[in-house]
């Protein structure tokens, strides 16, 4: 158990919809990354959030968005599902912000299947 | 461009035999490596690191990893595996403020 967790651990949902994905860091970590996992594109960064504020930002696509709040929990929002988005989509925890020097947790992801 | 492969998708060992999964990479500097390992139904761990120094690195689970300059790679090895170890395991490069994971190695250790 990596003390990092994620919810729902499965969603379900039609293309076009919006639907939240909720993160909670290890306790102490105050950096939060979200990736996404899918087979043809494999693990992509997305976002990294320090402390409240964005810090990083990967291949994250203009239809989803983050944020973290005051308690360091995250949510990844994602918008006019498409089909492509389905996905295992990952939350990781550091104490820093440095995205490599710092060792990430990572939390059990949540499956995201888009119909 | 930085770049990671992982050569083989696949790999099938014997209980109690040794283990090396490659790792080749492309870089413009002095790279930061990782072997990530995802067990089924579980977040990525993180098996072991190399920023400077020393070439071998020892990690957790008897794992141990070689980085060779000259030839880009990284290559992760056990000297005898546990069924335990099934799994995927994913090599990532980088720098100070970015990473790029490799496709993966799905590990089946049999009987």
């Amino acid at each position: 158990d990596s003390g990092v967790t994620q919810t729902p651990k499965h969603l379900i949902t039609a293309t076009g919809q919006r639907v939240t994905l909720r993160c909670s860091p290890r306790s102490g970590d105050l950096s939060v990354y979200w990736y996404q996992q899918s087979l043809d594109q494999g693990l992509q960064f997305l976002i990294q959030y320090y402390n409240g504020e964005e810090r990083a930002k990967g291949n994250i696509l203009e239809r989803f968005s983050a944020q973290q709040f005051p308690d360091l929990h995250s949510e990844l929002n994602l918008s006019s599902l498409e089909l492509g988005d389905s996905a295992l989509y990952f939350c990781a925890s550091s104490p820093g912000t440095h995205r490599t020097l710092d060792t990430q947790y990572f939390g059990p992801g949540t499956r995201l299947t888009v119909l | 461009a930085q770049s990671v492969t992982q050569p083989d998708i696949h790999i099938t060992v014997s209980e109690g035999a040794s283990l090396e999964l490659r790792c080749n990479y492309s870089y413009g500097a002095t790279p930061y490596l990782f072997w990530y390992v995802q067990s089924p139904g579980q977040g990525l761990q993180l098996l072991l690191k190399y920023f400077s120094g020393d070439t071998l690195v020892q990690g957790i689970k008897g794992f141990e990893a070689e980085f060779k300059r000259s030839q880009s790679s990284f290559n992760l090895r056990k000297p005898s595996v546990h069924w335990s170890d099934a799994a995927e395991y994913f090599c990532a490069v980088g720098g100070p403020n970015d990473m790029r994971f490799g496709a993966g190695t799905r590990l089946t250790v049999k009987p």
